[in-house]
């Protein structure tokens, strides 16, 4: 089956240290989206990615890093400079070109825990 | 820059009754797409439906359909015959034309739709 498979499903971290989520994807889609979730906040988007080997800055990227070196993956790390990090955190990938809607699939989220 | 509002923060419907919920966006551009995604419980994203914006007639998805105003820039969804199962949250989002590389998604606040049985 295709689709987009994150994990751990639930992550717990100490304050200070960094933690990666990780974002794998079977769908061949060029693009991929790291979105934050928040109550009450919708999504915003954290790292967006057009293809492999770069990448962007969302709207709320200080304190994560991400990389892009293979098409089907990309992991976000938050880092301890993230003052927040408690979150839903969901990934999302669609594909591109001129043709089609493009829209986005989303994997099935990891939950975020600072203790 | 885009946004998109939706205004309803919570609503409810009764089991079989029909739900409309609305979203309005503000863009000046005359080529993008609308979508509008499902949240349930499980916190899964789920695509519900989506418009082209150059495409008149209104998106249909077996009891979900959409009555897009291009003019009002609105883009509310009906849900018909409401089951316990479409109790959610629901979001509507907005993406620029194809121009371009910029795929990214503009979103609104989300609903939280209720339904009674």
């Amino acid at each position: 089956d295709g689709g987009i498979t994150q994990s751990p499903k639930y992550l717990f971290r100490k304050e200070g240290q960094n933690v990666t989520l990780s974002c794998e994807q079977n769908l061949n889609h060029d693009a991929m989206y790291w979105y934050r979730q928040d109550p009450g906040q919708g999504l915003r988007l954290i790292y967006y990615s057009q293809i492999v080997n770069d990448f962007q800055k969302g709207d709320i990227a200080e304190g994560y890093s991400v990389s892009r070196e293979k098409k089907e993956s990309f992991p976000l790390t938050v880092t301890s400079a993230q003052k927040n990090p408690t979150a839903f955190y969901l990934c999302a990938s669609s594909a591109s070109g001129s043709v089609s809607y493009n829209e986005q699939f989303f994997g099935p989220g990891t939950r975020l825990t600072v203790l | 820059a885009q946004t998109v509002t939706q205004s309803q923060p919570e609503m409810s419907v009764q089991e079989a009754e029909t739900v409309t919920l609305s979203c309005t966006y503000d863009t000046s551009e005359s080529d993008y797409y609308l979508f509008w995604y499902k949240q349930p419980p499980s916190r899964q994203m789920i695509l519900v439906i989506r418009q082209e914006a150059y495409k008149q007639q209104n998106a249909t998805e077996n009891r979900f359909s959409v009555n897009f105003q291009k003019a009002a820039k609105s883009f509310s969804l009906k849900i018909s015959d409401s089951q316990l199962g479409d109790a959610a949250m629901y979001f509507c989002a907005y993406r620029r034309g194809n121009a371009g590389n910029n795929r990214k998604l503009i979103w609104g606040l989300g609903t939280s739709l209720g339904v009674n049985p």
